[in-house]
């Protein structure tokens, strides 16, 4: 039972543009919920969170929306750049500063062209 | 800081044999997770570490796999008997537990090839 889901596991942009990319959780004591941008040969980077007291949280060009009813929260890079290409995974916890274990989907590779 | 450390990054093996992984976290983090990663799929939580106590383990981990962590420093992930379902990509994160977010950093990781 795969309780955080990412289900496009590519997406592709054009440079300047919006991408979005989205994740789908099924656990609802998740209260935490992150996202990291991992480049080959590297290790997950984090990249911005969000508590499920908000519905958004805005870091430079990446914001992202929660929305609770629906289990369902999406990350938002405007305007897209070539180096954002990379994976980007979405992770969910119970807790937050005393959190142990994350949950993480399989992946949505990004791909933004020049 | 230079982050978190993991050695070797490469590991190729026979199967049946024994290996060992080193990790080396963020000097400060008190806590230390590891986590497996195969092709196409996101990291699967293995066990994690606040200090030197481990304080959950996935049923993932058999009893093939040992952790240990015994200053609360650096950690060591030791799987014996290896099979070649056991081939991945092994993730070592830190985190400083009680601040804000308790952000896990990862390390480049292990990969292991298991023959």
């Amino acid at each position: 039972d795969q309780q955080v889901k990412q289900n496009s596991p590519s997406l592709s942009v054009q440079e300047g543009r919006i991408s979005i990319l989205n994740c789908d959780y099924t656990n609802s004591m998740f209260d935490y919920f992150l996202w990291y941008k991992k480049y080959p040969a590297e290790g997950p980077t984090f990249l911005i969170s969000i508590s499920s007291i908000k519905d958004k949280n805005e870091d430079g060009r990446f914001t992202v929306f929660l929305n609770k009813s629906a289990k369902h929260l999406s990350l938002h890079i405007v305007p897209s750049q070539p180096g954002d290409s990379a994976v980007y995974f979405c992770a969910a916890r119970v807790g937050t500063t005393n959190a142990g274990k994350s949950t993480f989907g399989d992946g949505t590779t990004l791909t933004v062209k020049p | 800081d230079t982050g978190v450390s993991q050695n070797p990054r490469h590991k190729i093996t026979k199967r049946g044999q024994n290996v060992t992984f080193r990790c080396d976290p963020i000097s400060e983090h008190n806590r230390l997770y590891w986590y497996r990663q195969t092709l196409g799929q996101g990291p699967e939580f293995l066990t994690y570490f606040q200090n030197e106590a481990q304080l959950e383990k996935s049923r993932l981990l058999s009893d093939r796999f040992s952790a240990e962590r015994p200053k609360g420093s650096f950690s060591t992930l030791e799987i014996q008997r290896t099979e070649q379902g056991d081939s991945a990509m092994y993730l070592c994160a830190s985190s400083l537990a009680g601040t804000g977010g308790n952000i896990q950093y990862f390390g480049a990781g292990t990969r292991l090839s298991v023959l």
